[in-house]
């Protein structure tokens, strides 16, 4: 079955950049939207953004600028990059796969287990 | 955005009883409405998708209903394992948002 792996820094130092791969496996990243979702402690879920596997992107604007996506469909992977990081980036990071209509359910199927990442000095 | 608020923000609960989760969007989502279960240290679980689909493997005493802006989640006979958090989320347009969730916590 498809399952996903979040990797990166654990720790990333205030006004720098957090970078995130989540790897696939198990079946194509093709023919999907790919998000990013984060979690502070003890709070809610917050979608950063999405990818297609054609590479076409969204993100949300509360993040203003600062979100990159790619996608490498030869390696099976798609990554993250927030730059200018402070406290409040302070996350557990998700990866998952969004399944489109009509060929899925229109949700988020398939998470990653996550990443905790720490903005910190 | 679509704000998408939750109501309770947390309720304590029997095994055995049922229990309704409300999710409330601030426009008109149609049908796109997601419910998820969350348990601690876990990454949230999908049960119900187009506001009153059950995912496939999620138990039968999970079921969603609404359509428009008013959504509800019932768990008829908690059981044990149910005891988590969940949210709903829009996924009608981007940015794709969450409520705030629910907690439910045993009695």
């Amino acid at each position: 079955q498809v399952q996903l792996q979040e990797s990166g820094p654990g720790l990333v130092k205030p006004s720098e950049t957090l970078s995130l791969t989540c790897t696939v496996s198990g079946g194509s990243i093709s023919s999907y939207y790919w998000s990013w979702i984060r979690q502070p402690a003890g709070k809610g879920l917050e979608w950063i953004g999405r990818i297609y596997s054609s590479g076409t992107t969204n993100h949300n604007p509360s993040l203003k600028s600062r979100v990159t996506m790619s996608v490498d469909t030869s390696k099976n992977q798609f990554s993250l990059k927030l730059s200018s990081v402070t406290a409040a980036d302070t996350a557990v990071y998700y990866c998952a796969r969004f399944h489109p209509v009509p060929r899925g359910p229109n949700a988020f199927d398939i998470w990653g287990q996550g990443t905790m990442v720490a903005v910190s000095s | 955005d679509i704000q998408m608020t939750q109501s309770p923000s947390s309720l304590s609960a029997s095994v055995g009883d049922s229990v309704t989760i409300t999710c409330r969007a601030s426009q008109s989502i149609s049908s796109y409405l997601i419910w998820y279960q969350q348990k601690p240290g876990k990454a949230p679980k999908l049960l119900i998708y187009a506001a009153s689909s059950l995912q496939s493997g999620v138990p039968s005493r999970f079921s969603g209903s609404g359509s428009g802006t008013d959504f509800t989640l019932t768990i008829s006979s908690l059981q044990p394992e149910d005891f988590a958090t969940y949210y709903c989320q829009q996924s009608y347009s981007t940015p794709w948002t969450f409520g705030q969730g629910t907690k439910v916590e045993i009695k």
